[in-house]
């Protein structure tokens, strides 16, 4: 069965740095486009960040640009978000999220993983 | 880039109504929208892609519909385990935007 599994989040300063990881089991991870969203306490969904199934495209929210990098590594079936220059507006849940259909077919995402929480906070 | 709005925010219904929830792009996505389904605690669940397609599992009371701007998704009769803040989410190009949400309860 598909897994996704979030870890690397925790209590970091303001200005810090943070490498969140996804380790996908159960499914062709080389073969699916991955997703990063967040969510703050209490609020709603935002969306992070997209790498394509071979990694050669990546997108990102106006929010996070320049400060955020997704990356994968496909021999190891993970995905990674590391985020720089952390800001208080950057406290969300953060999860990874597998699309439904492979090699850049867009339909949303029919896995999610459980999420991992990253406080910046001083 | 494309704004994303829900309504209404928030509805309260009774067991067996229909319920509507509108989603709205601020410019032309086709048919490219998806719907998700957040309950307390959980993590979000996807119920419709492609405008209208049900997810496999989605139980047959959820539809959605739309394409262009605006989307609509129903359910034809509100069940006690529907209770769940609902997203809308394009997905025709970056950025994947979300919707706010809309928080569905039972009266």
């Amino acid at each position: 069965q598909v897994q996704l599994v979030e870890s690397g989040g925790g209590v970091v300063q303001p200005g810090r740095s943070l490498r969140l990881s996804c380790a996908a089991s159960g499914f062709t991870f080389s073969s699916y486009d991955m997703h990063w969203v967040r969510q703050a306490p209490g609020k709603g969904l935002e969306w992070v960040a997209v790498i394509s199934y071979d990694g050669s495209n990546k997108y990102y929210a106006d929010s996070v640009k320049g400060r955020f990098t997704i990356s994968r590594d496909n021999s190891k079936n993970t995905l990674y978000l590391q985020m720089t220059s952390l800001r208080a507006e950057d406290t969300a849940v953060y999860y990874c999220a597998k699309e439904k259909f492979a090699y850049d077919i867009l339909t949303g995402y029919n896995y999610w993983g459980q999420g991992t929480l990253v406080t910046v906070s001083s | 880039d494309i704004q994303m709005t829900q309504s209404p925010s928030s509805l309260s219904a009774s067991e067996g109504d229909r319920v509507t929830i509108t989603c709205r792009a601020s410019q032309g996505i086709t048919s490219y929208l998806a719907w998700y389904q957040q309950k307390p605690g959980k993590v979000p669940k996807l119920l419709i892609y492609a405008a209208s397609t049900l997810e496999s599992g989605i139980p047959s009371r959820f539809s959605g519909s739309g394409s262009g701007t605006d989307f609509t998704l129903t359910i034809s009769s509100l069940q006690p385990e529907d209770v769940a803040t609902y997203y809308c989410q394009k997905y025709d190009s970056a950025p994947f935007t979300f919707g706010p949400g809309t928080k569905v309860d039972i009266k």
